[in-house]
């Protein structure tokens, strides 16, 4: 059973630019989520993706999007950076929505991005 | 702004010993989640606690929930090097998504 695998691992940007990040769901999983963790912080959920569709949406501004594909596959996107942007970024898979089932979030490493 | 916050933000103990960190939160909850992040690395889940649950282990995990006072604690028995991480307690409510504290760095000494 192959986990969950970020790419890439670490990204440094310039404010103003704008960023992809991709995430493989863990097999069978079907859900995906996307936090943010500034250092020294508990992670902030952005959002969760479930059939392809944005199923929910933390305190993010809409510059920060995302795209689950058929094969559960994920994206982040993130425009116009900022330098508080600068964070590690985890995408977390399950197999149901939290809402329907107590399912636990399996993460990946993430990708830590860094904004100049 | 955060749901959960742990308490100590930080401890330190000798192996062999037990760690004993909390967890407060605000909002009622469907079920509470411990996680363990080794430095610089994802989150690894260690045990879930339905609400309508009052204690639950997990080998040498020990957590327990009191809704009546918004709070959770865990207990790591006889501690070991490898457990030298941050945890972090997270509440899942009905908005689809898990709210984390800021952690608890737990750091055992040899």
């Amino acid at each position: 059973e192959t986990g969950v695998t970020q790419s890439p691992t670490h990204l440094i940007k310039t404010r103003g630019q704008q960023v992809t990040l991709r995430c493989s769901s863990q097999s069978g999983h079907n859900t995906v989520s996307w936090y943010q963790q500034a250092l020294g912080q508990g992670p902030q959920f952005i959002f969760q993706y479930y059939r392809e569709e944005e199923n929910g949406r933390g305190n993010f501004p809409p510059r920060f999007s995302g795209l689950q594909f058929p094969n559960y596959s994920s994206e982040l996107n993130v425009n116009a950076l900022e330098l508080d942007d600068s964070a590690l970024y985890l995408c977390a898979s399950s197999v149901k929505l939290i809402k329907i089932d107590d399912s636990p979030l399996h993460f990946g490493n993430g990708t830590r991005l860094t904004v100049t | 702004s955060q749901q959960g916050e742990e308490d100590p933000q930080a401890l330190s103990i000798q192996e062999g010993e037990n760690a004993t960190m909390n967890c407060s939160y605000k909002t009622s909850i469907n079920n509470l989640q411990w996680y363990r992040q080794n430095s610089g690395r994802g989150l690894v889940h260690l045990i879930l606690i339905r609400s309508n649950e009052r204690e639950k282990h997990s080998g040498r995990l020990r957590v327990t929930l009191d809704t009546s006072k918004k709070s959770s604690s865990l207990l790591i028995t006889a501690s070991r090097a490898a457990d030298t991480a941050s945890y972090f307690c997270a509440t899942a409510s009905d908005d689809y998504k898990l709210s984390f504290g800021a952690g608890t760095t737990v750091t055992v000494r040899a």
